[in-house]
């Protein structure tokens, strides 16, 4: 069974930038794309950003200019950095398995496993 | 924020059904599957369907998904007071390059 272990600081500066590291533990990391999402207290779910073994990525266009997803196959283990933080970057992170793939042009799509997520919160 | 719209609550006596609505566009639902997510309070989300209508190994046949053009629809039969929860559904928006959830539907069972 593959489980995800999000780790990082619970407790960011404004301005500062926030890290985290996803642990996979039950499985490799090869062969599979990795994301991250998160989630602002009381609201929905956002996509942030995907990286596959290989280090091919992806990131949401809203973030992009702040986000920069990175993987460890040796330490299977990704990891994502959001830079310039604010209090609107206040939320619990979740890293996630992603299973994506194009077939004639229609895409695949979703997340099969999950972390436990980790609360950051931006604050002085 | 969220390119997919759905109800923010739904509900119905244990044992009913309810249906969960998810409206996207040409770009998301109109060209690639949709997945549909369950949640509960202080815990992760776990997924319920995806490709549009299959279940993962555990999930009960009472949940089902189908779509439609640029919507798609979560149902959920024979209502349990488990079932108490927020759904969510999620797509590959073409357009925008980009993962999109939809703004999430709180079931609740009378």
């Amino acid at each position: 069974q593959v489980q995800l272990q999000e780790s990082g600081p619970g407790l960011v500066k404004p301005s500062e930038t926030l890290s985290l590291t996803c642990t996979v533990s039950g499985g490799s990391i090869s062969s599979y794309y990795w994301s991250w999402i998160r989630q602002s207290p009381g609201k929905g779910l956002e996509w942030i950003a995907y990286i596959n073994y290989s280090g091919s990525t992806n990131y949401n266009p809203s973030l992009k200019s702040r986000v920069t997803i990175s993987v460890d196959t040796s330490k299977n283990q990704f990891s994502l950095k959001l830079s310039s933080v604010t209090a609107a970057d206040t939320a619990v992170y979740y890293c996630a398995r992603l299973r994506v793939t194009m077939v004639h042009g229609v895409i695949m799509y979703y997340f099969d496993y999950w972390g436990q997520g980790t609360l950051v919160t931006v604050s002085s | 924020q969220s390119v997919l719209t759905q109800p923010p609550s739904v509900s119905a006596a244990p044992g009913q059904k309810v249906t969960i609505s998810c409206s996207g566009s040409s770009s998301n639902l109109g060209t690639n599957y949709v997945s549909w997510y369950q949640q509960f309070p202080g815990t992760a989300p776990k997924l319920l369907i995806y490709e549009n209508n299959k279940r993962p190994s555990g999930i009960p046949d009472r949940f089902s998904g189908s779509k439609s053009g640029t919507s798609a629809t979560l149902g959920i039969t024979g209502l349990q007071t488990g079932d108490e929860a927020d759904y969510y559904c999620g797509t590959w928006d073409s357009r925008l390059s980009s993962g999109v959830f939809g703004t999430g539907t709180k079931v609740t069972v009378l």
